[in-house]
C-alpha cells in the first residue's frame, strides 16, 4: 500500500496547457504539501494545507492553484504552462512533527 | 526566518570510508531536527530525526546528534557502501502560529565508488 501517491509519475506537455497533479495519502495525516524540486536538487515548499485549509502559500506564480476536497487530497492545478515549470514535483504529508512522508514525484516537462 | 545549511557536494568516497556531511541551522523557536535521503529517481525518504538538545538519530549505519550549542546535526557513517549513493537533506521543523513549517537544505550528493 502506497503511503503518499501521486499522479501521473510522467507528464510531458506543451506550453499554454493547462495540467493537473493528483495527491493522495492514506496514513491520516493532518498536513500536505507540495514541493517544486529543479534540476540542481533544491527544493522550494510550495503551498501547504492543514485539514483542508491552506497554512502556507510562498510566493508561486498564480497560475498554480492547490486544492484540498478532503484531509487525505491535495491536487495541484498548473494553468498557462511555461518552459521554467519544468521540474520534479512532489507532494508530502506530515503528522504535526513527526517527520514527512513524500510521494514519488512528478516529472513534469513542457515543451 | 529559518534556514539550514548544508555542505556542497558532490561528495566523493571509497567504499568502507568515513562519511561526514555537515548541516547548521537556524530557527527561531525549537525545532525538531532531520536527515532524509533521495535515491535517483526516487521521492525523500526520511532516515533519521532528533527532536531535542542532545538526542542522537541513528538509522542504517547513519547517526546524528542535535547540538543546540553549536546549531549543528551532522551527518555521520562509519564504513559507507555503494548503494548509499544519494542525495542527503538535512531539514528542520518548527512551529510556527500554530503549525509545523518545514525547511530543507540544498542538498548534498554523495557518490561512492567501490
Amino acid at each position: 500500500d502506497t503511503a503518499v501517491s501521486q499522479t501521473p509519475k510522467y507528464l510531458v506537455t506543451q506550453m499554454g496547457n493547462d495540467k493537473s497533479i493528483k495527491c493522495e495519502q492514506n496514513l491520516g495525516h493532518d498536513t500536505m504539501y507540495w514541493y517544486k524540486q529543479d534540476s540542481k536538487k533544491f527544493l522550494k515548499i510550495m503551498f501547504s494545507y492543514n485539514n483542508k485549509e491552506l497554512i502556507i502559500n510562498e510566493t508561486v506564480p498564480n497560475r498554480f492553484s492547490p486544492k484540498s476536497p478532503d484531509k487525505a487530497h491535495l491536487n495541484l492545478h498548473i494553468n498557462s504552462l511555461e518552459l521554467g515549470d519544468s521540474a520534479v514535483y512532489f507532494c508530502a504529508s506530515s503528522k504535526t512533527n513527526y517527520g514527512y512522508t513524500f510521494g514519488s514525484g512528478t516529472r513534469l516537462t513542457v515543451v | 526566518g529559518d534556514s539550514v545549511t548544508q555542505m556542497e557536494g558532490p561528495v566523493t568516497l571509497s567504499e568502507e570510508a568515513f562519511l561526514t556531511i555537515n548541516c547548521t541551522y537556524t530557527a527561531t523557536g525549537y525545532p525538531s531536527l532531520f536527515w532524509y535521503v533521495q535515491y535517483p529517481g526516487e521521492g525523500l525518504q526520511l532516515l533519521l530525526k532528533a527532536t531535542k538538545a542532545d538526542d542522537k538519530g541513528s538509522n542504517k549505519g547513519f547517526e546524528a546528534t542535535y547540538r543546540k550549542e553549536t546549531t549543528s546535526f551532522h551527518l555521520e557513517k562509519g564504513s559507507v557502501q555503494v548503494s548509499d549513493s544519494a542525495v542527503y537533506f538535512c531539514a528542520l521543523s518548527d512551529r510556527t502560529g500554530g503549525s509545523y513549517i518545514p525547511t530543507f537544505g540544498r542538498g548534498t550528493s554523495l557518490i561512492v565508488h567501490p
